[in-house]
């Protein structure tokens, strides 16, 4: 079945520092895949998306890029604020599939000043 | 996008009781699914909410616990159903908007704890 795996948290990082979280999947085809952000006491809110090889998905300067080769979406940012702790969760589907979320673990991100 | 909204937004319930949760969003939308999440855990889809027909469930969840009502394009309920402390969970609806393929919008939950 689809799978996805993300690396294990809390992540703890000074502002204006560098990050990565990793996220690989496992799929039969070639899945849209996405990020999405949990804010303390919030429900999901969609941060970014790709649909296809190649693609990458950008929005509040966090980047992740579709890479079929190494079937990963690691999500990345230059320089991480305070505001940006939160819970990231990266996920799968296939569209035609029931459009069916499935969710990696989710990863921690506490940023501290 | 789409707004959506859940009630209630929190619960504690005793055990052998039932909750119903409510979702509505502002426009009309293709798909509405309830999903759930359990402490310390990532979502678990429990089923897509079929306008005027019964909802379709994934392995491990059964209408009779979880029975689903989607009467209109944008709204639905769940319920949870002879509550126990297990179900203490988060519940989430989500949407897939009309024009949309892939993208689906989260309302902001449902913290339900089962005494």
């Amino acid at each position: 079945g689809n799978s996805v795996t993300q690396m294990e948290g809390p992540v703890t990082l000074s502002e204006e520092a560098f990050l990565t979280i990793n996220c690989t999947y496992t799929a039969t085809g070639y899945p849209s895949l996405f990020w999405y952000v949990q804010y303390p006491g919030e429900g999901l809110q969609l941060l970014l998306k790709a649909t296809k090889a190649d693609d990458k998905g950008s929005n509040k300067g966090f980047e992740a890029t579709y890479r079929k080769e190494t079937t990963s979406f690691h999500l990345e940012k230059g320089s991480v604020q305070v505001s940006d702790s939160a819970v990231y969760f990266c996920a799968l589907m296939f569209t035609g599939g029931g459009n069916k979320l499935t969710f990696g673990t989710g990863t921690q991100l506490k940023v501290e000043l | 996008s789409a707004v959506i909204s859940q009630k209630p937004s929190r619960d504690i319930c005793q055990r052998g009781t039932s909750l119903t949760i409510q979702c509505q969003v502002d426009s009309q939308v293709t798909m509405m699914f309830w999903y759930r999440q359990q402490p310390g855990q990532s979502l678990t889809l429990i089923a897509t909410a079929n306008q005027g027909s019964e909802a379709t469930y994934e392995s491990g969840f059964v209408i009779d616990k979880f029975p689903i009502s989607r009467p209109n394009l944008t709204f639905s309920t769940l319920t949870v159903s002879n509550m126990s402390p297990e179900d203490s969970s988060i519940y989430l609806c989500s949407v897939r908007p009309a024009g949309s393929t892939d993208t689906q919008y989260f309302g902001p939950g449902t913290r339900l704890t089962v005494l």
